[in-house]
């Protein structure tokens, strides 16, 4: 069955410092890619994709990009805010599993002024 | 566009009764709902699959007859806990495909409901 791995946390960083959470997945065929984030209290929201090998997906600063040879699909940004505050999820969906979303285990993140 | 709304947002219920929470895409129309279910500082853990004018799929240790789940439109699914418990306290948040003809869809969340039960 599918499968999504990410790094433990929490991660402490100061601001300006730069992030980067691992993710690698187990999956049959090709499936896409995702990074979510949910702040305190609040649902998840799509962060940035990446639906077949190569592509990189990006947003607010943030970049991933699909690597099939590694099955791995890692979150960096190159200077975190205060504002980055937030627990990230990697999550992969596959047609062959009618879309349903397999989520990694969570990475809360604490950026420090 | 692609916006999923919940309500309510939270709710507080005695032991024993009944708790329905909805689920709506306001701007699109959504074929399949999930919902899921969320403990402190944990992953989202998928409930069920709802599909519109069918029964739902559930995931194996979910009791169908606890969490009644309905689909009775392309924009509305509600779940309802039924005779809570305090063990049901928990976070719960749906997420909503868009009809695209067979096409992978991405999943729009709603911004969860906070069940507590006294």
């Amino acid at each position: 069955g599918n499968s999504v791995t990410q790094m433990e946390g929490p991660v402490t960083l100061s601001e300006e410092a730069f992030l980067t959470i691992n993710c690698t997945y187990t999956a049959t065929g090709y499936p896409s890619l995702f990074w979510y984030v949910q702040y305190p209290g609040e649902g998840l929201q799509l962060l940035l994709k990446a639906t077949k090998a190569d592509d990189k997906g990006s947003n607010k600063g943030f970049e991933a990009t699909y690597r099939k040879e590694t099955t791995s699909f890692h979150l960096e940004k190159g200077s975190v805010q205060v504002s980055d505050s937030a627990v990230y999820f990697c999550a992969l969906s596959g047609y062959a599993a009618g879309n349903k979303l397999t989520f990694g285990g969570g990475t809360r993140v604490l950026v420090k002024p | 566009g692609a916006v999923v709304s919940q309500h309510p947002s939270w709710v507080i219920c005695k032991s024993g009764t009944s708790v329905k929470i909805e689920c709506r895409s306001l701007d699109f129309q959504a074929t399949t709902m999930f919902w899921y279910r969320q403990f402190p500082k944990q992953s989202l853990m998928l409930m069920a699959t709802s599909n519109e004018g069918s029964k739902a799929t559930y995931e194996q240790g979910v009791e169908k007859d606890k969490f009644l789940i309905n689909h009775a439109s392309l924009t509305l699914s509600t779940l309802t806990v039924t005779s809570a418990h305090p063990e049901d306290s928990s976070f719960y948040i749906c997420s909503a495909s868009e009809v695209a003809g067979g096409k992978r869809n991405e999943q729009f969340f709603g911004p969860g409901t906070r069940l507590t039960v006294l």
